[in-house]
């Protein structure tokens, strides 16, 4: 198994630019997670889904959007992008049944808005 | 909403000495996880405790949920332990994990 896989691992953006981050987990999870960690900090919860067609903001959702179409895929995306948006993002999925919520993390998707 | 707060911030050890690292958190949580952020940004993860006590090698976990804490203990230390640990709950009724604000150690040779 791949676990969970993120791509691509580093982008550069212009001010206003457009771009989705990939993310994807092979290990049928029915929850997945999107991350932010700025530089010397903890991680901040984006958005999250608890499966196919269900999503929900976390503390942080402004300046992104996401969809979950399948199981597999939780694709994000950044409209518009802000140098605040400069970060590290990481995807994580769980299994989320009885109650079992473990997550597992990618390696992350280093992105620098300029 | 919940707090999670972890102790100490920062921590310098030598190669082979002992630490606890402590997880706090402000309400009732249904999941909490433990993991270790590499230096190359990594997210390895440690423990999934919920309640109780886990052990795997060097590190152990015991997490008391009605007191509302965990703690990590990392037993003789070795420089590949530097990076930051971080705790992450799910608070009562939710599904979403909120992170603490770490623990940076750093272990010296």
């Amino acid at each position: 198994n791949a676990g969970v896989t993120q791509t691509p691992k580093f982008r550069i953006l212009k001010i206003g630019q457009s771009m989705t981050l990939q993310c994807a987990q092979d290990m049928n999870h029915n929850y997945m997670y999107w991350y932010r960690q700025d530089p010397g900090m903890g991680l901040k919860l984006i958005y999250y889904s608890v499966g196919a067609g269900i999503t929900d903001k976390g503390e942080v959702p402004n300046g992104y959007n996401v969809s979950r179409s399948t199981t597999e895929d939780f694709p994000l995306r950044l409209e518009l992008a802000a140098p605040s948006q400069t970060s590290v993002y990481f995807c994580a999925s769980s299994d989320g049944t009885s109650g079992h919520n473990e997550q597992f993390f990618g390696p992350g998707t280093r992105l620098t808005v300029l | 909403g919940i707090q999670v707060e972890q102790s100490p911030p920062d921590l310098i050890l030598q190669e082979g000495a002992n630490s606890t690292l402590r997880c706090n958190f402000s309400d009732s949580v249904n999941n909490l996880q433990w993991f270790h952020q590499n230096p190359w940004g990594q997210l390895i993860n440690l423990f999934y405790i919920p309640s109780g006590t886990k052990q795997n090698g060097r590190l152990s976990a015991t997490t008391v949920a009605t007191e509302r804490y965990s703690l990590l203990y990392i037993s003789s230390s070795q420089t590949t332990d530097s990076g930051v640990y971080f705790c992450a709950v799910v608070p009562s009724g939710t599904y979403k994990y909120i992170f603490g604000t770490g623990t940076r150690l750093k272990v010296l040779a």
